[in-house]
């Protein structure tokens, strides 16, 4: 089975500071992980994914996550915080095309002025 | 349409009431999801369908609820005798044959 933790339910950064936000898997075969951003009162929207290919992802809005097999990990970063980033991060992960998305239970970003 | 369209976009409903949630997916989008997202929580699977053929049902929480989608397009996913417990954001997402999932905006439904 597979399983996301996502290390923090709420992060607060400062305006212009850096967003970590991290992301552990467990599955029995390489999987495809993604990052999705949901704003209030919305659906999920897609940031970035990663399937096979380079380690490191770049999405919209200037996020980026590195995929490390070692630590089975697959941590979102933005080097500089926006206020517009302020919404619900959810990592995924997919065992197969066409089958079902596991989600975390996601991580709320406040932003800072 | 551009994206996945779902209606309606809130829904209140009195316990033990019947409630009926569309969604609209991406033309030509082959698979199609459900997904339950309790409040402060991650989306969780419900069922799946590729064209009309419902591959995976094994999310769904109780037979009270039930998905369709007869023609391989619009699906509906039907609550019966809707309990407080049933209270969520109902999410459907569709996609090409492979991966490539297009959320749409969600039903809210509260059961009073």
């Amino acid at each position: 089975a597979q399983s996301v933790t996502q290390l923090g339910s709420h992060v607060s950064v400062s305006e212009g500071a850096l967003v970590l936000l991290r992301c552990n898997y467990s599955s029995s075969v390489p999987p495809y992980l993604f990052w999705y951003v949901q704003y209030p009162n919305q659906g999920l929207q897609l940031l970035l994914k990663y399937t096979t290919g380079a380690t490191l992802v770049k999405g919209i809005n200037g996020f980026e996550a590195e995929f490390k097999k070692s630590e089975t990990s697959f941590h979102l970063t933005k080097p500089s915080a926006h206020m517009s980033d302020a919404a619900e991060y959810f990592c995924a992960v997919l065992k197969a095309a066409g089958n079902k998305l596991t989600f975390g239970g996601g991580t709320r970003v406040l932003v800072k002025p | 349409g551009a994206g996945v369209s779902q209606s309606p976009r809130y829904k209140v409903a009195k316990r033990g009431q019947d409630v009926a949630l569309r969604c609209d997916p991406i033309s030509g989008h082959v698979s199609l999801f459900w997904y339950q997202q309790a409040l402060g929580q991650g989306p969780e699977f419900l069922t799946y369908f590729q064209n009309e053929a419902q591959l995976d049902k094994s999310g769904l929480p109780s037979d009270r609820f039930f998905a369709e989608r007869p023609e391989g397009s619009v699906s509906t996913l039907k609550i019966q005798r809707t309990q407080q417990e049933d209270s969520a954001v109902y999410l459907c997402a569709s996609s090409p044959i492979s991966y490539g999932y297009t959320f749409g905006s969600g039903t809210r439904l509260t059961v009073v």
